[in-house]
């Protein structure tokens, strides 16, 4: 029973080179997400996408790009790393309406990745 | 941008104690949700509250949905080692957008034996 699974688990990546971090549920979930969590700050939502071939803006998507080009996957990349975006990331997803039209669905989260940019 | 505020921000128990965890905010929330993580490993749903004034409890734990759904409250009785954790709330917005949940900084409860 996978879940929520996030692909790599550890990278170290140097300034100014490029990732994609791999976000993959098996549970038929609508909506999908990515966390940063850094200390002392909680989770911050980066983007998040409600469907197949959508995507949004959260409250931190400076210098990152998302694709949801399957609804089972969504894929998070940096262009250009730097050493602010040294974190480690969440993904995390969730039923649509029919999980609760008042945003009360459960969120299921992988085990995160821990990105390191020197 | 809603925001949560969680307190205390970090909590050291002795085993058996009792202890509440706070998270307010100025904003209306639909629902709100607590979350417990373990190091390395995500948040996990422990509850979602979505009733002003309403009150769950899961063995030892007693949450509460403040009745103008602003605020929620976690309450352990007789806290043991396996209740140490960052626990999170996190709130659906009452107005537009629920997508998005807003999530607190956490509270990081260590509970010694």
């Amino acid at each position: 029973n996978a879940g929520v699974t996030q692909t790599p688990k550890f990278r170290v990546l140097k300034t100014g080179q490029s990732m994609t971090l791999l976000c993959a549920q098996d549970m038929n979930h609508e909506y999908m997400y990515w966390y940063r969590q850094d200390p002392g700050m909680g989770l911050r939502l980066i983007h998040y996408s409600v469907g197949e071939g959508t995507t949004a803006k959260g409250e931190v998507p400076d210098g990152y790009n998302v694709s949801r080009l399957k609804k089972q996957n969504f894929l998070l990349g940096l262009e250009s790393a730097a050493p602010s975006q040294t974190s480690v990331y969440f993904c995390a997803s969730r039923r649509g309406l029919a999980g609760g039209p008042l945003g009360t669905g459960e969120l299921f989260f992988g085990e995160g990745s821990r990105l390191t940019v020197l | 941008t809603q925001l949560l505020e969680q307190s205390p921000q970090f909590l050291s128990i002795q085993e058996g104690e009792n202890l509440t965890v706070y998270c307010n905010s100025s904003s209306v929330f639909s629902s709100l949700q607590w979350y417990r993580q373990e190091p390395g490993e995500g948040p996990v749903l422990l509850v979602t509250v979505v009733t002003g004034g309403e009150v769950k409890k899961l063995k030892r734990l007693t949450f509460q949905f403040g009745d103008a759904r602003k605020d929620s409250s976690l309450h352990i009785t007789a806290a043991q080692p396996g209740d140490t954790g960052l626990y999170l709330c996190a709130g659906a917005s009452s107005g537009g957008s629920n997508y998005k949940l807003t999530f607190g900084k956490g509270t990081l409860l260590t509970v010694n034996p």
